[in-house]
């Protein structure tokens, strides 16, 4: 099984509101990944997590907040957004072995609007 | 800074043609490369995975090819379908545990009956 599921798929909010998306994999995979995808451009980078520890945050606003609560799941905690926040908000994970062979393997992402 | 680009950014083919796409990128100090299929509005599937030592790697009707030297990867679809229609994304890889990949912004294919 290669799949990585994210809930909600689709997500309305307020600039006021607290919201999270959730990330969830059970192939053992060490290595967790937030991207943000905005409409017609590739995804990018804002956190990855390797052995539940944050070990790059890619200079995102302090109004994202990721969590690690294990090996299988990943948070991503909204606070006070913008509308510009509105995307694509994909989570990804990989084995990280070392390995060269490792794969990324993404989820179907969450559409989130701002209003 | 890595930095990964993609020709053409759009094509349009007849069903049954055979196609290439292409990618290249920067710095050739990478770990491997991906190639991914995006449908609108969707997350991303995992194609086509070469490790920096390798030089192909096939898949059905998918053959993609890794140049390190020279900084390109393509990635060959013989006898297209309407299914094949999507944004193709082109990744590279720098490191080992936990780095992210640095995407293209991909080829839109569309492929007509």
């Amino acid at each position: 099984d290669t799949e990585v599921t994210q809930t909600p798929k689709h997500l309305v909010m307020g600039m006021t509101n607290k919201k999270s998306l959730k990330c969830e994999q059970h192939m053992g995979h060490r290595a967790m990944y937030w991207y943000k995808q905005k409409a017609k451009k590739p995804p990018e980078l804002m956190f990855v997590y390797s052995y539940e520890k944050l070990s790059i945050n890619e200079s995102v606003p302090s109004r994202f907040s990721p969590e690690c609560p294990n090996s299988s799941l990943l948070n991503l905690h909204l606070h006070a957004l913008q509308p510009e926040d509105s995307a694509l908000y994909l989570c990804a994970s990989s084995q990280d072995g070392g390995r060269a062979r490792d794969t990324q393997y993404f989820g179907p992402g969450t559409r989130l609007t701002v209003l | 800074k890595q930095e990964v680009t993609q020709i053409p950014a759009a094509l349009s083919v007849p069903e049954g043609e055979n196609l290439v796409l292409n990618c290249s990128f920067t710095d050739s100090a990478i770990y491997n490369l991906q190639w991914f299929r995006q449908d609108p509005g969707k997350g991303l599937t995992s194609l086509l995975l070469i490790q920096s030592s390798q030089r192909e790697q096939t898949s059905g009707r998918l053959n993609a090819s890794l140049d390190k030297s020279s900084g390109r990867s393509t990635l060959y679809i013989a006898a297209s379908q309407p299914g094949d229609s999507a944004t193709y994304l082109c990744a590279v890889r720098l490191g080992q545990a936990g780095t992210a990949l640095i995407f293209g912004k991909g080829t839109t294919l569309s492929v007509s009956s």
